[in-house]
């Protein structure tokens, strides 16, 4: 069992270029969560799925986008990238966003933005 | 605003104990997580306390005051690879985890 995957590992992209961020969970957890963590700050939240079909917004969602069209995957967009999105961008799951349910998290993607 | 405060960074002897406290101010409370980060890599799960008092496992205990808005995180006979940061996570009222900026381990030999 994989647990959470992420893809790619690290990436640098010119400003102004659109990317996508992969992630996908083969723990049947129905919500998923996107986080950014930078330096001197707490993990951060951009969007969430409390289940297939849904999405939400976090606290720093503007220049992301989700889709969660089914269960394992949860894709991040940037839809035009800037220097300021520079950070390691963590994926997560749980069962469900009920007290107690823990995240689990897959390994994290290092994005350069130039 | 919501606000979780966390030590920057600790330095503990090797066979030592730590205690890694956690103040938080939030929108509603429902839970409090403790999460271990080794440089490069992803969080780990370590705690989660709902209910005043003590959760102890194995090496690692962690204590709640909801009243105090505090907790922290005690880790007894430190060894080297407990070398990393601690993440002090809170639910909030709408079920999202409200995180501190997390307390970088030093364990000396």
């Amino acid at each position: 069992i994989a647990g959470i995957t992420q893809a790619p590992t690290s990436q640098i992209l010119a400003a102004g270029r659109r990317m996508t961020l992969r992630c996908t969970q083969d723990m049947r957890h129905n919500a998923m969560y996107w986080y950014r963590q930078d330096l001197g700050l707490g993990l951060r939240l951009i969007h969430y799925s409390n289940t297939a079909g849904t999405t939400g917004k976090g606290e720093v969602p503007d220049g992301y986008s989700v889709s969660r069209a089914n269960t394992d995957d949860f894709p991040l967009t940037l839809a035009s990238a800037v220097p300021s999105q520079t950070s390691v961008y963590f994926c997560a799951s749980s069962d469900s966003t009920s007290s107690g349910d823990t995240q689990y998290f897959g390994p994290g993607t290092r994005l350069t933005v130039l | 605003g919501q606000n979780i405060d966390q030590p920057t960074e600790m330095t503990a002897t090797e066979g030592a104990i730590v205690q890694i406290n956690c103040t938080y101010q939030t929108s509603g409370f429902n839970g409090l997580f403790w999460y271990q980060q080794h440089a490069g890599e992803a969080p780990t799960f370590l705690s989660y306390n709902v209910l005043d008092g003590l959760e102890e496992k194995g090496r690692f205990s962690s204590f709640l005051s909801r009243s105090k808005g505090y907790s922290y995180l005690l880790l007894k006979e430190l060894q080297m690879k407990d070398s990393a940061s601690y993440l002090c996570a809170v639910l909030d009222s709408n079920y999202q985890l409200i995180w501190g900026a997390g307390t970088k381990l030093i364990i000396k030999p």
